[in-house]
């Protein structure tokens, strides 16, 4: 029962571009969510999160979306930057701390 | 952000040994630690919950006598793989939450560097 979804397996972007990926979800219970970044061989480094009561969370270069009525998030990054190529995970939580993860997006930024 | 330290990063073992993996918060206490599993190009599998001073939650599917989990002290829990075979080999992540963060941040799992565990 995959609960939170990334339907794209991977994303291919032009340094200084913009990079949007995405993240649905089934379980109307996860009221907060996070992503992560990882590389290969280490463990995931948290990015950002956002709270299901605002629609929006900005931290640098990074800012997450959240659309609650479509069960949906997205995570833009701009501009790109080749150290952003990792693989990145979403994941939402409950209020008890439940967490489930995206299978992930692996994200290549071009020189 | 929290600090988990997990240790050894890389194992290598004969089949039907056992190895121990430990997975320590070197900035927080954690009172619930998580193990999960990570196959090749696919999502994170929460494998158990273990929690400080009693039995680990394991999910549905995670053999309990398989995958010993000890959770001793506030900073430190352990995943022994017992009677290790191929096909346990696997990315073997920690997790743990900062419960003393205000608000939501204290859902926000940290995770250690990962053990990459090969079973000849």
């Amino acid at each position: 029962d995959q609960q939170v979804k990334q339907n794209s397996p991977s994303l291919s972007v032009q340094e200084g571009r913009i990079s949007i990926l995405n993240c649905d979800y089934t379980n109307s219970m996860f009221d907060y969510f996070l992503w992560y970044k990882k590389y290969p061989a280490e463990g995931p480094t948290f990015l950002i999160s956002i709270s299901s009561i605002k629609d929006k969370n900005e931290d640098g270069r990074f800012t997450v979306f959240l659309n609650k009525s479509a069960k949906h998030l997205s995570l833009h990054i701009v501009p790109s930057q080749p150290g952003d190529s990792a693989v990145y995970f979403c994941a939402a939580t409950t209020a008890s701390g439940d967490m489930r993860f995206g299978a992930g997006t692996r994200l290549t930024v071009k020189p | 952000g929290a600090v988990v330290s997990q240790h050894p990063s890389r194992v290598i073992c004969k089949s039907g040994t056992s190895v121990k993996i430990e997975c320590r918060s070197l900035d927080f206490q954690a009172t619930t630690m998580f193990w999960y599993r990570q196959f090749p190009k696919q999502s994170l599998m929460l494998m158990a919950t273990s929690n400080e001073g009693s039995k680990a939650t394991y999910e549905q599917g995670v053999e309990k006598d398989k995958f010993l989990i000890n959770h001793a002290s506030l900073t430190l829990s352990t995943l022994t793989v017992t009677s290790a075979h191929p096909e346990d080999s696997s990315f073997y992540i920690c997790s743990a939450r900062d419960l003393t963060s205000g608000g939501r941040a204290k859902n926000i799992q940290y995770f250690g560097a990962g053990t990459r565990l090969s079973v000849l």
